[in-house]
Parts: C-alpha cells; structure tokens; sequence
C-alpha cells in the first residue's frame, strides 16, 4: 500500500542551528501537507503543496515539494525554542482507493536547547 | 466555530472496563477519522467515515474496537474491554469532501490509561 516515509525520526538542535526534516511517498501524489504537533497538543495544519517544484515559506519556515510529487522537505532556518514540537508530513492522492484519507509519515520530533 | 470537540479530555480505567471515547466533527464536514497516537507506533488511523458511513476499518487492532456515526454531527469509539496497551492518545479529525487539500482539523484529543 501507499507509504510516506519521514526522518530523521529525532532531531536535538541548538536554538539558532538550522532544522531538515525530509518526507518520501512510494506513489506519486496529488499534494502534500505538513502538521505541527506541540508537545501534549494534536497536529495542526500548517501548509499544503500541490505543484511539482512548489517552494512556499512562512517566516523561517521553507517548504518543498519534489519535482517528482514524491518527496517533500520542510527547513527550519534560526530555530527558536518555539518550534519544538512534532512535524509531520502527509500526503494525498487523488483517485486512490482510499479517497479522502491522508497518509501520514511518522513524523520528526524536534527538540531545540536554548 | 468550535474546531472538533472530543470527550473526555483524560480517561483512567482498570483493565477490563469499556470504555467510550466521543467525538463531534467540524460542522459540515462529511469526513471523519479516529487516530491513535502512542510513543512506539506513532500516528496510526484506525478507522475513516464519509458521511457517517465507514469507509476503511483495516486500521481497527481486533474485535475489542468498534467505531460508529450515528449522525453527522457524532461519533464514538468503543473499547471493551480494554487493556493496557490500549493507553495512548486518541484523536479524532474531520474534513471536507469538497475541499481539494483535504485538510483535517484534529481535536484536543483523548487520552486514556488503562491500568
């Protein structure tokens, strides 16, 4: 079945050290989202991509969308200690058997030292 | 609007006990889906209604587990009995069929220890 892939599962980094987290799909999908979960909350929304190449940023954060619509990447630049928490990937397919369910990755825990 | 609303917020209970775990949807969407969250599996879908109408069970653990939509705005996942490995957070999530993201709005989420 259709997998998404994410990692580094843990990431400890020192509060202004930049933060990659990549997400790999076995299918090519029709967008891709990312969640943020803090810790002792749930995920929330933070972004969707859709087109091949697509690049978008809000503040520190840059999203990338492969060109292929199979990976995507999620950069932190300058992290603060607000940015701990859970970030997960998820993709969605059009047309899929499942119609309607995302697929979520495992997510990658980010903890920042101040 | 209120976001989806889960109940209740915590549950303790001794091993054996059933145990129901409530769900109201963002209104107006006709997707709703059952999370589990625990430290070694992870996010896990359990189970996903489209219009109150189960769509992909194959994430329900066994028998013990059952999910239902009686109506739009309602949903409850039931474990009897429940067992120890059973402790971790559930989340329920809603969306919009309409919608082409397919965004899903989480609730605060329940968590729940069986002891």
């Amino acid at each position: 079945g259709q997998q998404v892939m994410q990692i580094p599962q843990y990431q400890h980094v020192q509060e202004g050290e930049d933060f990659t987290t990549y997400c790999n799909s076995s299918t090519t999908l029709s967008n891709i989202q990312w969640y943020k979960q803090r810790p002792g909350g749930h995920p929330v929304f933070l972004i969707q991509l859709v087109k091949s190449g697509e690049v978008k940023k809000q503040k520190r954060l840059t999203f990338q969308f492969g060109e292929a619509k199979k990976n995507s990447s999620l950069h932190i630049t300058a992290t603060q200690t607000t940015d701990v928490g859970t970030y997960f990937c998820a993709g969605y397919k059009h047309g899929s058997s499942n119609t309607g369910k995302l697929i979520f990755g495992q997510g990658t825990t980010l903890q920042v030292k101040p | 609007d209120a976001g989806v609303i889960q109940s209740p917020r915590h549950e303790v209970t001794e091993m054996g006990q059933e145990v129901t775990l409530r769900c109201k949807p963002i209104s107006g969407h006709d997707y709703l889906f059952w999370y589990r969250q625990t430290m070694m599996r992870g996010l896990e879908l359990l189970i996903y209604f489209n219009n109150n109408v189960p769509i992909d069970d194959s994430g329900m653990p066994e028998d013990r587990f059952s999910a239902k939509m009686p109506n739009a705005s309602f949903s409850t996942l039931k474990i009897q009995p429940s067992e120890p490995r059973d402790s971790a957070v559930y989340f329920c999530a809603s969306s919009l069929a309409g919608a082409f993201d397919k965004t899903q709005y989480f609730g605060p989420g329940t968590r729940l220890l069986v002891l």
